[in-house]
């Protein structure tokens, strides 16, 4: 069984320039998460999906951040502008609804100078 | 607000040592808890998850506790090896929206275990 794709791996950008993310979850898996996990911290939850429906978006900075899930299978994080305390380790995981288990994908390590 | 706390934030350890990881968290009301595993560029792998109404769950060397009225658990790891050196996560489950699950976590302990 396939597991979390995210991509790209790493991305270094300046602040105020744009940055996107992508994440294929496993096949079947109806519930996306999007973390983030800034260095010597435990990852913190920006968005929750289920399917292509939001169920959790408390804690993204709307103002610069967004995602989407087109389709209910692969889905985006988009930074626009980026600031320098965007500097993280950006985490997607899914799991099949209402189970106790997610799967973590690699990441994608943001660098913002 | 949950907050879930991991002592010591790092630890090292000669290979073939027994160790304890400690996680305290503030709210009792959780579903579940759960440590994980991440190792550097690498994402995160569950290890071990406790249901609300347990005592402790075993995997292997591994062997996990819930003290839910406490506020703690702790993971014990039994003869370490050096194939054990990573990050060790706790977190816990407060429930999301619509039964979901939502996790809070620890900022972790960085174990290292000399060969």
């Amino acid at each position: 069984e396939a597991g979390v794709a995210q991509s790209p791996r790493y991305k270094i950008i300046e602040k105020r320039q744009s940055v996107a993310f992508w994440c294929n979850p496993i096949s079947g898996h109806a519930t996306l998460y999007w973390y983030q996990q800034i260095l010597g911290q435990g990852p913190k939850l920006l968005i929750q999906f289920q399917n292509n429906g939001v169920v959790d978006d408390s804690q993204l900075p709307k103002d610069r951040f967004s995602a989407e899930r087109l389709k209910g299978v692969d889905s985006t994080l988009k930074i626009q502008p980026a600031k320098l305390e965007d500097s993280a380790v950006y985490l997607c995981a899914s799991s099949l609804p209402y189970t106790d288990t997610q799967y973590f994908g690699p990441g994608t390590r943001l660098t913002v100078l | 607000k949950q907050e879930v706390t991991q002592i010591p934030a790092a630890l090292s350890v000669p290979e073939g040592e027994n160790l304890v990881l400690n996680c305290s968290f503030t709210d009792s009301a959780i579903y579940n808890l759960q440590w994980f595993r991440q190792d550097p560029g690498k994402g995160l792998t569950s290890l071990l998850l406790i249901q609300s109404s347990q005592r402790e769950q075993t995997s292997g060397r591994l062997n996990a506790s819930l003290d839910k009225s406490s506020g703690r658990s702790t993971l014990y790891i039994a003869a370490s090896q050096p194939g054990d050196s990573a990050t060790y996560l706790c977190a816990v489950n407060v429930g999301g929206q619509g039964g979901s699950e939502k996790l809070v976590f620890g900022k972790g302990t960085k174990l290292t275990v000399n060969p």
